[in-house]
């Protein structure tokens, strides 16, 4: 049984570039959820996706940042013109069961993807 | 928004030491989830506790949900060089199930 995937581990990009991090959520999980941590600090919920719907972005940046869980395919978390403040490990995770549920909605994180700019 | 504060934000120990992790809210879980993280790599769960006041044991380390909800602990006894990474705790909003990440204890073992 594979995991969360992220792709790309490590993406280096120039001021102003784009940036396009992908995640495959485990089989049967169609909860998809973002997260930014900087240097030895915790996660920072970003937004929550389940397929075709955002549920909750109210983490994600007015500008510049979007997310999207298409029907098929994978989540994409995608960063517009791009700043160094940008930099930072993104990390998704997803969850058999929604938020809501009363009870411990347990996440499932993927390695995380190293974002750099420069 | 609600906050998890833990603490020490920083521990170096020696091997064998015990040591304990702390994690403390002034708003009600209706869980929390403690996870350990090695550098490159993604959090990794080590235990759920849903009740208050509830204990388990994984091996030398120790949980605890606080009888409000509001607070945990992880103990670990005679700490080893291979518990190094860094221990994060988080907890579901009650009402919205919302996973909420404290700032995260960066655990060094020396041995």
């Amino acid at each position: 049984n594979a995991g969360v995937m992220q792709n790309p581990r490590h993406l280096v990009r120039r001021r102003g570039q784009e940036a396009r991090l992908r995640c495959s959520p485990m089989k049967g999980h169609s909860h998809v959820y973002w997260y930014r941590q900087l240097p030895e600090e915790g996660l920072k919920f970003m937004v929550y996706l389940q397929k075709e719907n955002i549920i909750d972005e109210s983490g994600m940046p007015k500008e510049r940042f979007s997310a999207e869980f298409p029907k098929e395919g994978p989540s994409i978390l995608r960063i517009q013109q791009v700043v160094r403040g940008d930099s930072a490990a993104y990390f998704c995770a997803s969850s058999p069961i929604g938020r809501g549920w009363t009870g411990a909605n347990v996440l499932t994180f993927g390695a995380g993807s190293r974002l750099t700019v420069l | 928004t609600q906050l998890l504060e833990q603490s020490p934000q920083f521990l170096s120990i020696q091997e064998g030491e015990n040591l304990t992790v702390y994690c403390n809210s002034s708003s009600v879980f209706s869980s929390l989830q403690w996870y350990r993280q090695e550098p490159g790599e993604g959090p990794v769960l080590l235990v759920t506790v849903v009740t208050g006041g509830e204990v388990k044991k994984l091996k030398r380390l120790t949980f605890q949900f606080g009888d409000a909800r509001k607070d945990s602990s992880l103990h670990i006894t005679a700490a080893q060089p291979g518990d190094t990474g860094l221990y994060l705790c988080a907890g579901n909003q009650e009402n919205t199930g919302k996973l909420i990440f404290g700032q995260g204890t960066t655990l060094q073992v020396k041995p």
